[in-house]
């Protein structure tokens, strides 16, 4: 299995221009989760799908924010308008939440800068 | 609500020394503890997993006990080496269906 795939890997962009980060879940799994990590703040979680539908996005930071689901094997996380604050890594993880003990699967994150 | 609770770091030690990185929770239930490693520049990996109290979970020569009369889930290595540079994160998760929590991360760094 290829793993989570997220992309870009890096991203750069100007304040105000829209950013949108891709990610593939591990075939099969039936959660996906957005994480944002910085360094002051650490590992947050910004929201999670089950199913295809969205059960918490009480993480994400405001209205500029948005995240989509549109079938098993994608999502989408989209920033509009970007600002300097919103630089971080931003990870992708899928689960099969069928099981108490099921991990998350990691990508290997999108490293976005705003300037 | 649910929380995770870590031991500051960074965690600096030799090679062959002995690794304790405290993890406490808080929960409403009976959640399943992870602990997740992350290497620079990637992205967090499962290390090693427990579901019920007194379960110990073990990977890679890491332990971890589920202590529900503590609420604690401790991670420890009886020799660590500097491949196990790399920032652990201990986690928990309610029940299957909700989502997971993860402490802050404390970073640890073996030197020869």
């Amino acid at each position: 299995d290829a793993g989570v795939i997220q992309s870009p890997r890096h991203e750069v962009t100007e304040m105000g221009q829209e950013v949108t980060l891709r990610c593939k879940p591990i075939s099969g799994h039936n959660s996906l989760f957005w994480y944002r990590q910085t360094m002051m703040r650490g590992l947050e979680l910004l929201i999670y799908f089950n199913n295809n539908v969205p059960i918490d996005d009480s993480g994400m930071p405001e209205d500029r924010f948005s995240a989509k689901m549109p079938n098993a094997s994608f999502s989408t996380l989209k920033i509009q308008p970007s600002e300097p604050r919103d630089s971080a890594v931003y990870f992708c993880a899928s689960s099969f939440l069928e099981t108490e003990n099921s991990p998350l699967h990691f990508g290997n994150g999108t490293r976005l800068t705003v300037t | 609500g649910d929380s995770v609770t870590q031991m500051e770091g960074p965690v600096t030690l030799s090679e062959e020394a002995f690794l304790t990185i405290n993890c406490t929770y808080t929960a409403t239930g009976y959640p399943s503890l992870f602990w997740y490693v992350q290497y620079p520049g990637e992205g967090l990996q499962l290390l090693l997993k427990a579901t019920k109290a007194d379960d110990k979970g073990s990977n890679k020569g890491f332990e971890a006990t589920y202590r529900k009369e503590t609420t604690s889930f401790h991670l420890e290595k009886g020799s660590v080496q500097v491949s196990d540079s790399a920032v652990y994160f201990c986690a928990l998760r309610e029940t299957s269906y909700d989502k997971v929590i993860f402490g802050p991360g404390t970073s640890l760094s073996v030197i020869p």
